[in-house]
């Protein structure tokens, strides 16, 4: 079964990070690049960044450089988000998914996981 | 960047309507644009990859079309469980998502 499995929910301060997960099974890992993309409540679908699983390359959006950072473990096929410098209004549902198709496989998104950004 | 204009922002129709939703890009993107379903509190459920391409299990009553920058997703008889917001997205370069479009049921 092709599927994305997040990390669960977090709450944290401002100014700390977090480190979301996306374990990837039922596909090569490698042969997709992974997109991070996040929604703000009641907002549209913002995307943040991709990393090549294959070379660990990676392209982060204007919005966010400096502050996250996209990560892979190719043994455990999981790619991981970090967001530092946490502020209110990055409470939202981080995503990862590959975001297309290849020969036909269409790897679903990941459920989503929630942080809360809150004092 | 490419900018995608999905219109309308949401719309209103009776079960049975046909239903059409439409993604312009801002260049364009090689038919590399994906249709999503989102449900209140759920992943974006991808229904029609590469323009025109319907997802394994996704009902045929929607569909895709369009090439180049213009493209049209459409839903041919309003069901009551379609209730949902829809995306368009285009991986051409980077991806980038249209501003969404919520179906409610008249």
């Amino acid at each position: 079964q092709v599927q994305l499995v997040q990390s669960g929910a977090e709450v944290k301060k401002p100014g700390a990070s977090v480190k979301v997960s996306c374990k990837a099974s039922g596909y090569t890992f490698t042969g997709y690049y992974m997109h991070w993309v996040r929604q703000a409540p009641g907002q549209g679908l913002e995307w943040m960044g991709w990393i090549n699983p294959n070379s660990g390359d990676t392209n982060y959006a204007q919005k966010f450089q400096g502050r996250v950072t996209l990560t892979r473990d190719t043994s455990f096929s999981t790619a991981y988000m970090e967001l530092s410098r946490l502020r209110s209004d990055d409470t939202a549902v981080y995503y990862c998914a590959t975001g297309y198709c290849s020969n036909g496989v269409c790897p679903p998104w990941g459920q989503g996981t929630l942080v809360t950004v809150s004092s | 960047d490419i900018q995608m204009t999905q219109s309308p922002s949401s719309l209103s129709a009776s079960v049975g309507d046909r239903v059409t939703i439409t993604c312009q890009a801002s260049q364009d993107i090689n038919n590399y644009l994906n249709w999503y379903q989102q449900k209140p509190g759920k992943a974006p459920k991808l229904l029609i990859y590469d323009a025109s391409n319907l997802e394994t299990g996704v009902p045929s009553r929607f569909s895709g079309s369009g090439s180049g920058t213009d493209f049209t997703f459409t839903i041919s008889s309003l069901q009551p469980e379609d209730i949902a917001t829809y995306y368009c997205q285009q991986y051409d370069n980077l991806l980038t998502f249209g501003g969404g479009t919520k179906v409610e049921i008249k």
